[in-house]
């Protein structure tokens, strides 16, 4: 597509509840990066995708966060046993794999996922 | 560990006027540096990077920033301020070596004054 591509753009859901959040990324776009905002808070790094793989997943709060990246493209989001805690907008984001030597190659952003859990 | 400080979660500029939007930075090693704008209901946008080489950088919409290495600092200006500049800014920080991804301030909400 012609950019990142987030679903659903509104997800509200009962504690206790499971969820998935999906990102479709930018064709050809390897690097693949989840992020969580919270009101009033700039964005925080939760897991980054090179490939089909979890190259850093240093940013999940803890074990009820996990992500897939099956076949190197879409990835979910998936979040067991929500709390209201929980309640943010995730944001996916993709880019060309960065390179070792030049690591300014840029990240896009989808519009994000909008979760509220009541 | 690199952190990011933006001073003034909200600021409020006339049409017309200076637009100063603050960004200071932790790090230990050399950083690069980003500044994004995020409208409402849609998703991050990159304005302007500085990785290496010209510490004043220039960016969309008439945007510009400068690396100040002595001060830690990013800060984000634009001459005269239009309506449609008004939105969420945030600055961000990636160190090199193994790490890949930004590290975000909390923001800085622009107002523009008719």
């Amino acid at each position: 597509g012609a950019g990142v591509s987030q679903t659903p753009s509104n997800k509200v859901t009962e504690k206790g509840k499971y969820v998935e959040l999906r990102c479709d990324p930018i064709s050809g776009h390897t690097a693949l990066y989840w992020y969580r905002q919270s009101l009033g808070q700039g964005p925080e790094f939760l897991i980054y995708f090179q490939g089909t793989g979890a190259a850093d997943d240093s940013g999940l709060p803890n074990d009820r966060f996990f992500a897939v990246r099956p076949e190197g493209s879409v990835s979910t989001l998936k979040i067991q046993r929500t709390e209201r805690g929980d309640s943010a907008v995730y944001l996916c984001a993709s880019s060309l794999k960065p390179r070792d030597i030049d690591m300014n190659t840029e990240a896009f952003f989808g519009q994000g996922t909008r979760l509220t859990v009541v | 560990a690199q952190s990011v400080t933006q001073l003034g979660s909200h600021v409020s500029v006339s049409e017309g006027a200076l637009v100063l939007l603050r960004c200071n930075y932790s790090s230990s090693v050399p950083p690069y540096l980003f500044w994004y704008v995020q409208y409402p209901n849609q998703g991050l946008q990159l304005l302007l990077k500085y990785t290496t080489g010209a510490t004043l950088v220039k960016g969309i919409n008439g945007f510009e920033a400068e690396f100040k290495k002595s001060e830690t600092s990013f800060h984000l200006t634009k001459p005269s301020a239009h309506m449609s500049d008004a939105a969420e800014y945030f600055c961000a920080v990636r160190i090199s070596g193994s790490a890949r991804q930004l590290t975000f301030g909390s923001g800085t909400q622009l107002t523009v004054l008719p």
